[in-house]
């Protein structure tokens, strides 16, 4: 079966540019998740949506990151204007109301 | 707020040899706990987990025990072989979000 998917695995970006970043949960999970890895710093959580209720934007770092999520399953994390300290893996990861999250392999992201 | 403290590594160790990762948590109420393993070029996968005080979660011969006194879930393995290099992440889940430690790097050498 199909796990976690994210798109692209690598980005190579100029500072300034937007990026967007996109994660297909598993079919059938109803909660998606975004996390940062930096280097040294582990995983920051990023955004959560659960179903239809409005995500929690607790962890997104500034107003350049943004996601959406259609239809309640793919979603996409948008950065305006990077910059280099957004170099970092971004994990996307989904989940039923069980406690399990399964993750995606990440989008590697290098802001030069 | 919640937070994970983890052993720093890299933790290098001769195949066969012992294993702990020390992980400490601190969090209001009683979270579940999590380790998660990414094997190079991998995702993040699930190891084990608990879900309340003295619950042992084990799985490929790791082990980790739900110490609410000491509020720490130390990983360990009696026998390390070199598949098992790879980063070890300790993370507790309280409401809906996981919140990790910061990662720790194990070699095992042949």
């Amino acid at each position: 079966g199909a796990g976690v998917s994210q798109s692209p695995s690598n980005k190579v970006t100029e500072k300034g540019k937007d990026v967007e970043l996109r994660c297909d949960p598993i079919s059938g999970h109803t909660a998606l998740y975004w996390y940062r890895q930096s280097l040294g710093q582990g995983l920051e959580f990023l955004i959560y949506f659960q179903g239809n209720s409005a995500p929690d934007k607790s962890g997104l770092p500034s107003d350049r990151f943004s996601a959406e999520r259609t239809g309640g399953s793919v979603s996409t994390l948008t950065i305006q204007r990077t910059q280099q300290e957004d170099s970092a893996v971004y994990l996307c990861a989904s989940t039923t109301r069980q406690e399990t999250q399964y993750f995606g392999p990440g989008t590697r992201l290098l802001v030069l | 707020g919640d937070s994970v403290t983890q052993m720093e590594g890299p933790v290098t160790l001769s195949e066969e040899a012992f294993l702990t990762i020390n992980c400490t948590y601190t969090a209001t109420g009683y979270p579940s706990l999590f380790w998660y393993v990414q094997y190079p070029g991998e995702g993040l996968q699930l190891l084990l987990k608990a879900t309340k005080a003295d619950d042992k979660g084990s799985n490929k011969g790791f082990e980790a025990t739900y110490r609410k006194e000491t509020t720490s879930f130390h990983l360990e393995k009696g026998s390390v072989q070199v598949s098992d290099s790879a980063v070890y992440f300790c993370a507790l889940r309280h409401t809906d979000k996981l919140i990790f430690g910061t990662g720790t790097r194990l070699q095992v050498f042949p």
